[in-house]
């Protein structure tokens, strides 16, 4: 079945900085990648995403890139902001007949001011 | 239009207990997915209902979990006789288009509800 393998586990960056965050899936039947930011103790926010027939989306400071050759794709957050800090998680979805939504494990962001 | 709700928040049943878990997607949305949260880990996939109908329980444990999701009211994770391994946040999340198709529908989480074991 699918898998996704979400890199780094944590991330410290200084506000104003970039953050990336890479992932890797292994189905490449899979055709729509989201992007998910969860604050503490409440439900994962969509924030972007991307869908399989587009290499690159962009909204405001997020952006999203995804290889299908090498099935990764990753989200970058410009201009970082303390209120970035949160886990991001990223997951990719089959289509076509069967439904699968399978998450990476998280990624835990802190924006230093 | 109001979000995912979920309810309770927080839910504290004794080993042997039944938990219930409830889930009214938002206003439109006639597709529920239940995801489970252990701490410090990501989400992982239960189940997928329609309305009246589950399309997808591969990720629920075949004994003492079940999920509805009727024609009436919101969606129900039923977990019986509750193990101190069931404690966890449990997520909803609702889409308002079949996720068979080709353009697969964003779906809208809930707050979670957080189950604890005792």
């Amino acid at each position: 079945g699918e898998n996704v393998e979400q890199h780094p586990s944590t991330l410290s960056v200084q506000e104003g900085d970039s953050a990336v965050i890479k992932c890797t899936y292994s189905d490449s039947a899979s055709n729509y990648f989201p992007w998910y930011k969860q604050e503490l103790g409440k439900g994962p926010q969509l924030i972007i995403d991307i869908r399989s027939n587009v290499g690159e989306k962009k909204d405001q400071r997020i952006a999203v890139t995804l290889n299908k050759t090498a099935k990764h794709f990753s989200l970058h957050i410009t201009e970082t902001q303390p209120e970035d800090s949160a886990v991001y998680f990223c997951a990719a979805s089959l289509g076509g007949g069967g439904f699968k939504t399978i998450f990476g494990a998280g990624t835990r962001l802190f924006v230093k001011a | 239009n109001a979000g995912v709700m979920q309810n309770p928040r927080h839910l504290v049943r004794r080993r042997g207990q039944e938990a219930r878990l409830r889930c009214s997607p938002m206003k439109g949305h006639s597709h529920v997915y239940w995801y489970r949260q252990l701490p410090e880990e990501g989400l992982k996939f239960m189940v997928y209902l329609q309305k009246e109908n589950i399309i997808d329980e591969s990720g629920m444990p075949k004994e003492r979990f079940s999920a509805e999701f009727p024609k009436e009211g919101p969606s129900i994770l039923r977990i019986q006789q509750v193990v101190r391994g069931d404690s966890a946040a449990y997520f909803c999340a609702s889409s308002p288009q079949a996720s068979g198709s080709s353009l697969t529908s964003e779906q809208y989480f809930g707050p979670g509800t957080r189950l604890t074991v005792t």
